[in-house]
């Protein structure tokens, strides 16, 4: 079975400070996929990043990274000097197989406030 | 190019009625999936429909079901409502075949 543990339920952070936000998962499987959606107040889930598990290279978009460690199970992502805009729930979550887009398991989602 | 566009934004039923959620993909998109967020969980997943079938379900009871029409836009139908199934209902949208999926911004269902 799959599995996605978000271990922190709730983090605060001053705004620029650096937060990083756990993930990790569980698979049997050996393609697979990883992801980080960001759910602000709205309830959008908004898209960030998408990894295979064929490639553990790290990823920086700006003021996120990725960090993707087969050997442990975990796929940390870090955003650093956090703004205000950052506030929301985020969310790990796991595609078992290419066949089966769309079809993702969650975590129970990490909220991050950023204060001022 | 709209998004995946879901209506209504809210909705409010009383015990034991029946309620009908829609969902538009994003254009170029044949997949649409079916996610219920309870308050404070992550998304679950209820069921997938692609080329008008269900195509995988998740633990969700027969009241939950769907339909996929020609045009790939997609309805929830939840019969015999419960309390429990007070939730954000989100939709998403995929291309066969491709792993990335995009959201609505959910109908947020209340049942009293």
């Amino acid at each position: 079975a799959q599995k996605v543990t978000q271990a922190q339920t709730e983090i605060s952070v001053v705004e620029k400070e650096d937060v990083t936000l756990d993930c990790v998962y569980e698979t049997r499987d050996t393609t697979y996929y990883l992801f980080w959606y960001k759910q602000p107040p709205s309830g959008e889930l908004v898209f960030l990043i998408r990894r295979n598990s064929f490639d553990e290279q790290n990823e920086i978009s700006g003021r996120y990274s990725w960090n993707f460690q087969k050997s442990t199970s975990s796929f940390n992502f870090t955003i650093t000097a956090s703004q205000v805009v950052d506030s929301a729930v985020y969310f790990c979550a796991l595609i078992k197989s290419y066949n089966q887009g769309g079809k993702l398991i969650f975590g129970q989602g990490t909220e991050l406030s950023v204060k001022p | 190019d709209a998004g995946v566009t879901q209506s209504p934004t809210h909705l409010i039923k009383t015990r034991g009625q029946q309620v009908t959620l829609r969902c538009s993909p994003k254009s170029g998109h044949d997949t649409v999936s079916w996610y219920q967020q309870a308050l404070g969980q992550g998304p679950q997943f209820i069921f997938q429909y692609y080329e008008e079938e269900e195509r995988q379900r998740g633990n969700f009871p027969d009241r939950f079901s769907g339909h996929q029409f020609p045009n790939y836009s997609s309805e929830l139908n939840v019969n015999a409502l419960l309390l429990g199934d007070s939730a954000l209902y989100l939709c998403a949208s995929s291309r066969r075949g491709n792993t990335e999926a995009f959201f609505g911004q959910g109908t947020r269902l209340t049942v009293v």
